[in-house]
């Protein structure tokens, strides 16, 4: 059974480092695309980045370039977003997701992480 | 890359159709044929129920289906039940080599 299971939910101050996880399992974690979405309280969602954990290949959306930065660890099956000075309107919930194997939707998601930012 | 438009709220009476508009541009929607639709109920994550424009993917409802002209994508649900209420949001590959989601629709099943 594939899973995506994500860390669990922070509660940071504004100028905190943070790293959340999401851990792929029940399938071959390097051969799929994993996404992350925002999505902010009582808003939709937005598309953050993606990456290929095969090579590392990684694509930010035009939003997010420079805010965030996503990588992985295929040897722990385990995918990050990472940012190095949270603000407030970092507030949100973030999923991460993967691809689909004869497809481009996005058909497995995590759980979501809560991020929350306050003084 | 701005958000794709979609209609704030559509509503239909149990049994009757519905369908919701996705329109982007010839970068994202009009280009490609990955255009995926989710559902999202509260404090859930989202399910994918459409993918590339009008594959239902395995345990989706045959009454959820898709389609594209140009670059508007529609997703027709029939039969509407009161599980369908949710929210729905359209996704589409870009030129940029990313995605982008649109603005989202809240289906409210009278």
């Amino acid at each position: 059974e594939v899973q995506l299971v994500q860390s669990g939910a922070e509660v940071k101050k504004p100028g905190d480092s943070l790293k959340i996880s999401c851990k792929g399992s029940g399938y071959s974690f390097t051969n799929y695309w994993i996404g992350w979405v925002r999505q902010m309280p009582g808003k939709g969602l937005e598309w953050m980045g993606i990456i290929y954990p095969g090579d590392s290949e990684t694509r930010y959306s035009p939003s997010f370039q420079g805010q965030v930065t996503i990588s992985a660890d295929k040897s722990i099956s385990t995918a990050y977003m990472q940012w190095s000075s949270l603000k407030a309107s970092d507030t949100a919930i973030y999923y991460c997701a993967r691809q689909g194997s004869s497809d481009w939707g996005w058909n497995y998601w995590g759980q979501g992480t809560l991020v929350t930012v306050s003084s | 890359q701005s958000a794709l438009t979609q209609p704030a709220s559509v509503s239909g009476s149990p049994g009757q159709s519905i369908t919701i508009s996705c329109t982007g541009t010839s970068s994202d929607v009009g280009g490609y044929k990955y255009v995926s639709w989710y559902q999202q109920h509260p404090g859930k994550a989202p399910k994918l129920m459409i993918s590339d424009v009008s594959n239902r993917p395995s345990g989706v409802s045959n009454r959820f289906s898709g389609s594209k002209s140009g670059n508007t994508a529609s997703l027709t649900i029939s039969g509407l039940q009161a599980e369908d209420e949710a929210d729905y949001y359209c996704s589409s590959y870009t030129s940029s080599s990313t995605y982008v989601f649109g603005t989202g629709t809240k289906v409210t099943v009278l």
